[in-house]
């Protein structure tokens, strides 16, 4: 079944404590993004990549990175996470380069509580 | 810059229709988005417009004026499942990545 894959759905973690939210595709996608979701700011775009070691911001970078090593995988990392982090994650990919001329596909969200 | 505005809520009765609506401001256009997102899951793709008019799928049509900046999501026939919220997206100046609008939430009454 062509999907996105996330893990964990559900973190409750604490101030400063590193950690990493992995995101996957099984559609050999060459785009892959990251966005965060939070009540009354809609869906915002975190980081994107448009083929394997090619990433990019999006317009809400601060105190996250990715990497991008293999074509399937594009995993989030939280070095230092904060409350502000507090938030729904989705990881998202799409056929092509060029993120904003095709379908996204979703994965089914990660739900992140930093304490 | 990118501006995408659409209703925060709306409210509806099961087998009526409703039109929401969207207008956008971009840079550089690549077409418009609908994706559908029901509480607490993935948005899913509904409809992608990139040349005007009405495009239609079973009770979902969207249409496109780009001259005015203007995109509506016509649903007919509405049934409970539909009580979601209804993204617009269009793209940015570059072309790589969708920009979102906060959303609107139907609520699909009986």
């Amino acid at each position: 079944e062509a999907q996105v894959t996330q893990n964990p759905r559900y973190l409750i973690t604490v101030t400063g404590k590193k950690l990493t939210v992995t995101c996957s595709q099984n559609m050999n996608h060459e785009y892959m993004s990251w966005y965060r979701q939070d009540p009354g700011l809609g869906l915002r775009q975190i980081y994107y990549s448009m083929n394997v070691e090619v990433t990019d911001k999006g317009d809400v970078p601060e105190g996250y990175k990715v990497s991008r090593k293999e074509k399937r995988n594009f995993p989030l990392i939280l070095e230092s996470p904060s409350p502000n982090q507090t938030s729904l994650y989705f990881c998202a990919s799409s056929l092509g380069t060029s993120g904003g001329v095709a379908e996204q596909f979703f994965g089914p969200g990660t739900r992140l509580t930093v304490l | 810059g990118q501006n995408i505005d659409q209703p925060t809520e709306m409210t509806a009765t099961e087998g009526a229709i409703v039109q929401i609506n969207c207008t956008y401001q971009t840079s550089g256009f690549n077409g418009l988005f609908w994706y559908q997102q029901h509480a607490g899951e993935a948005p899913t793709f509904l409809s992608y417009n990139v040349l005007d008019g009405l495009e239609e799928k079973g009770r979902f049509s969207s249409f496109l004026s780009r001259s005015k900046g203007y995109s509506y999501l016509l649903l007919k026939e509405l049934q409970m499942k539909d009580s979601a919220s209804y993204l617009c997206a269009s793209s940015n100046q570059a072309g790589t990545a969708l920009i979102f609008g906060k959303g609107t939430t139907l609520s699909v009454s009986s």
